[in-house]
């Protein structure tokens, strides 16, 4: 079992839809982001949380520590917001690999005119 | 100046080829990742400088090897790559890199393909 599970794995909306794309994970935790992944490769970092909500825009992120569960939800979706969108969490662990980024395997979403 | 560069933007090399794979980033970040993205699949951590020493290594194969030769600059040095190894290789930087508010800025990566 992945430490990062998303869902759905794809996601095909119309415009002007509510979208939400939801995340759970296994480990313990320090930080969560959800980045964006357009074609061609460039990811940008749309929100990191450790607790509550943010807003961006259009974007809004909620964590639920102890339900260790976030959510990403896009208002008034737009064909631009088709992209791959990836939870990933910053780990507590200890060692080597403490701190660093455990990916989801993303949620693709298409936006239909 | 928020951008981490990457060049080249695709590179196509054969399995006898040496090639190295530049990244820049001029925002003071003391923190700089690679990772390889296979297709339809998320990035795997490869390496991570912290302050231009190599402190994280996840087990890549010698023929990828890293070069941090300033707090800006991060190449990856590439010799006798299998066809397997083409992927979309991603570069990274944060501030410091294992504090708990750090964000890790991405580049528009390099795609390889070995033939």
């Amino acid at each position: 079992k992945n430490e990062v599970e998303q869902s759905p794995q794809n996601l095909t909306a119309q415009e002007g839809e509510f979208i939400t794309i939801n995340c759970s994970y296994s480990v313990g935790i320090s930080a969560l982001h959800w980045l964006q992944q357009h074609p061609g490769g460039g990811i940008v970092s749309l929100f990191m949380l450790s607790s509550g909500k943010k807003k961006h825009g259009r974007l809004i992120a909620t964590i639920n520590i102890q339900e260790k569960h976030s959510s990403l939800h896009i208002t008034a979706s737009h064909p631009r917001d088709s992209a791959v969108y990836i939870c990933a969490v910053r780990s507590e662990g200890y060692g080597g690999s403490q701190g660093n980024l455990i990916f989801g395997k993303g949620t693709k979403l298409s936006v239909k005119p | 100046d928020t951008e981490v560069t990457q060049t080249p933007k695709h590179l196509v090399m054969g399995m006898t080829n040496k090639k190295s794979l530049k990244c820049e980033q001029h925002m003071g970040h003391r923190a700089m990742y690679w990772y390889k993205q296979k297709a339809k699949k998320p990035p795997e951590l490869m390496f991570v400088y912290s302050y231009e020493k190599l402190s994280i290594n996840e087990s890549v194969p010698s023929r990828f090897s890293p070069e941090c030769p300033n707090s800006s600059l991060l190449n990856l040095h590439l010799h006798a790559l299998q066809p397997e190894d083409s992927a979309l290789y991603l570069c990274a930087s944060s501030q410091l890199g294992l504090a708990v508010t750090d964000t890790q800025y991405f580049g528009p990566g390099t795609r390889l393909t070995v033939l």
